[in-house]
């Protein structure tokens, strides 16, 4: 079975600081996807940013990275430069299936940035 | 502008009395998921359609059914809800090997 671990139940910081929030996955698959998902209180859910297993290089969208160690089944992402609208839960997730599965998210993390 | 649209966003049922839930999608994706999040819970995987072909999750209740009659619609069937099938259901499609497009939610309660 899939599995995807966020350990931080709750993190706080201060707007304009770093933060960064882990994810780690278990999986026999070689390929695989893994994403981050932001959900506000509208709980509308809205991708962040995206990693193909298969491409050694972190994938970067503006304020938002990703560092991913295949070997240790590691996906942290890191938010830069926080801003009051970053608050939110944030899931990772993975899938596998060439991309047609379904999601397996991890419990998430409630970021709170605070003024 | 392309979307995932559900309706209605809440819905209100009783005990027992059947539901239907509806996703609809501009995107021409052809994978569509449905997945239920219950408060201060991930979301967890109901079913999806690749095309035409549905894919059950194992421990998705025979209470919950699903029917996609072409490319742009989807939808979810509760036949008798429960006090336990109160949530928030999430309509999400993609295609092959790219990211899901989640629409709003529909929020059901059940009384």
């Amino acid at each position: 079975a899939q599995t995807v671990t966020q350990s931080q139940p709750e993190m706080s910081v201060q707007e304009a600081e770093t933060v960064t929030l882990s994810c780690t996955y278990d999986t026999s698959e070689s390929n695989y996807y893994l994403f981050w998902y932001k959900q506000p209180p509208s709980r509308q859910m809205i991708l962040v940013i995206r990693q193909e297993a298969y491409k050694q290089q972190n994938a970067t969208e503006n304020r938002f990275s990703v560092n991913f160690q295949k070997a240790a089944k590691s996906f942290s992402l890191k938010i830069s430069d926080s801003q009051l609208g970053d608050t939110a839960m944030y899931f990772c997730a993975f899938t596998t299936g060439g991309g047609a599965d379904g999601l397996t998210f991890g419990k998430g993390t409630h970021l709170i940035i605070q003024p | 502008d392309a979307m995932v649209i559900q309706n209605p966003r809440y819905q209100v049922t009783q005990f027992g009395k059947p539901v239907t839930l509806s996703c609809s999608q501009t995107l021409n994706h052809n994978v569509m998921y449905w997945y239920q999040q219950k408060s201060s819970q991930a979301p967890k995987l109901l079913f999806h359609y690749y095309d035409k072909d549905f894919n059950n999750e194992a421990d998705t209740p025979d209470n919950f059914q699903s029917r996609r009659p072409n490319t742009s619609f989807c939808f979810l069937d509760i036949r008798s809800p429960g006090l336990g099938d109160a949530a928030m259901y999430l309509c999400a499609t993609s295609r092959v090997g790219y990211e899901q497009f989640f629409g709003p939610g529909t929020r059901l309660t059940v009384l």
